[in-house]
């Protein structure tokens, strides 16, 4: 079955970097386009990037264009999320999840906290 | 950016009853829309996409409808399993949003 494992969480000071990694099995990796989706505490979901299949296309809400960077190791099974540049209001738990369009599988998600 | 709103933000409801959600884009989304189940602590869950075909093992009692920008996700007869949050989301363009959301509440 689909697994999807978020890693790299935790706290970190404003303006300080952090790179969250998405493991993936069960099921063809390579093929799919992958999403990172945000949701800070007590407070609804929040789109942040999607990387197509074969990592040519990238795209990014505005809230992090330019601070965070999505890309994925094909040979690894894993996607990643560069965050850099971190503010208070990136708090929050960092899902991944498979599928271009919607997405039908998600990880359990990994806590950011950016707090000085 | 497509801006979507759920109404009403809390949906008081007893078990057995109907529920009917509602989701609400600024500009059309075509078919483009899903909706997502997600109780505390767990992450988002798929219920339907394209509007209105229901996700792989979603019970018959979770419907959508709707298109360009007017949307209602029903269930029909609410299970004890069904109270929790029920966010729409568009994926017609990038980038792509969420509603604020609905909770919805045992009456």
């Amino acid at each position: 079955q689909v697994q999807l494992v978020e890693s790299g969480g935790g706290v970190v000071q404003p303006g300080r970097s952090l790179r969250l990694s998405c493991a993936a099995s069960g099921f063809s990796f390579s093929g799919y386009s992958m999403h990172w989706v945000r949701q800070a505490p007590g407070k609804g979901l929040e789109w942040v990037a999607l990387i197509s299949y074969d990592g040519n296309k990238k795209y990014y809400a505005d809230s992090v264009k330019g601070r965070f960077t999505i890309s994925r190791d094909d040979s690894q099974h894993t996607l990643y999320l560069q965050m850099n540049s971190l503010r208070t209001e990136d708090t929050a738990v960092y899902y991944c999840a498979k599928g271009y369009s919607y997405s039908d599988d998600w990880g359990q998600g990994t806590l950011v906290t950016v707090s000085s | 950016e497509i801006v979507m709103t759920q109404s009403p933000a809390t949906l008081s409801v007893s078990p057995g009853d109907r529920a009917t959600l509602s989701c609400r884009a600024s500009q059309s989304v075509s078919s483009n829309l899903g909706w997502y189940q997600q109780k505390p602590g767990q992450a988002p869950r798929l219920l339907i996409y394209g509007a209105s075909t229901r996700a792989t093992g979603i019970p018959a009692r979770f419907s959508g409808s709707g298109s360009g920008t007017e949307f209602t996700l029903t269930i029909s007869s609410l299970q004890s399993e069904d109270f929790a949050v029920y966010y729409c989301q568009h994926y017609h363009n990038w980038p792509r949003t969420f509603g604020q959301g609905t909770k919805l509440e045992i009456k």
